[in-house]
């Protein structure tokens, strides 16, 4: 089946700095992935969707300065949590969908990505 | 406003019971209905959805979920419960926009405990 994949799957950072998040479909291409995020024991929100080579559509209220997305290839999407604070730290999930094939398209998710501010 | 409930934060099911983890939706025209599985600090995975056709869908693990119009409902079911079931549980929808944008929308979760 098809695969998405995220790195890194756990990461700390301090506060003020940026990290990025990277999120590759493996054996298909996607025009489209998604970005969301997930507080624990809460539901998954979606933050963003991206769009190969052009901007990312972003939710209501979802900083798009702060949360900057690139979707530069069919297979690759980046998220970067810019001057991160600690109530940045959540689970952070992608999900891509695939291009081609009967509609509707299949959606994806990656395994997600921790990402742990202090 | 379209949304998708999960009324139940848990539930708890005897191993080789059956079990029930119910879901409720909102949304106009004909809905795309989805359920995916949560294991701790991991991804989603599908279990199945439902586009279109036969009421019962039958899904990954021995799933299956019934579709319900009248009731707005997508229950998803198990004739007989495992152990290895207990996991956190999505309900989803897919939201059709103009232009051909669409995107998912998931209930709250329904965390599924099956005891030994």
């Amino acid at each position: 089946g098809a695969v998405v994949s995220q790195h890194p799957s756990r990461v700390i950072c301090k506060s003020g700095t940026s990290v990025k998040i990277e999120c590759r479909s493996l054996d298909f291409q996607a025009t489209t992935m998604f970005w969301y995020r997930q507080f624990p024991k809460q539901s998954l929100m979606l933050m963003a969707t991206s769009n190969e080579g052009s901007k990312a559509t972003y939710e209501q209220g979802v900083e798009k300065d702060k949360f900057l997305i690139n979707h530069a290839s069919l297979t690759l999407s980046t998220l970067t949590v810019t001057s991160a604070h600690p109530e940045d730290s959540s689970f952070y999930i992608c999900s891509a969908r695939d291009s081609i094939g009967p509609k509707p398209r299949e959606q994806y998710f990656g395994p997600g990505t921790r990402l742990t501010v202090t | 406003a379209q949304s998708v409930a999960q009324p139940e934060d848990q539930v708890n099911v005897a191993e080789g019971n059956p079990l029930t983890v119910k879901c409720t939706y909102s949304v106009s025209g004909n809905p795309y209905l989805f359920w995916y599985v949560q294991y701790p600090n991991r991804g989603l995975q599908f279990l199945l959805k439902y586009i279109t056709g036969d009421n019962l869908v039958k899904g990954s693990y021995g799933f299956e979920a019934e579709f319900n119009k009248s009731q707005t409902s997508f229950h998803l079911k198990k004739p007989s419960a495992l152990v290895s079931d207990s996991a956190l549980y999505f309900c989803a929808v897919r939201l059709h926009f103009s232009g051909g944008y669409n995107k998912l929308i998931f209930g709250a979760g329904t965390r599924l405990a099956v005891h030994p």
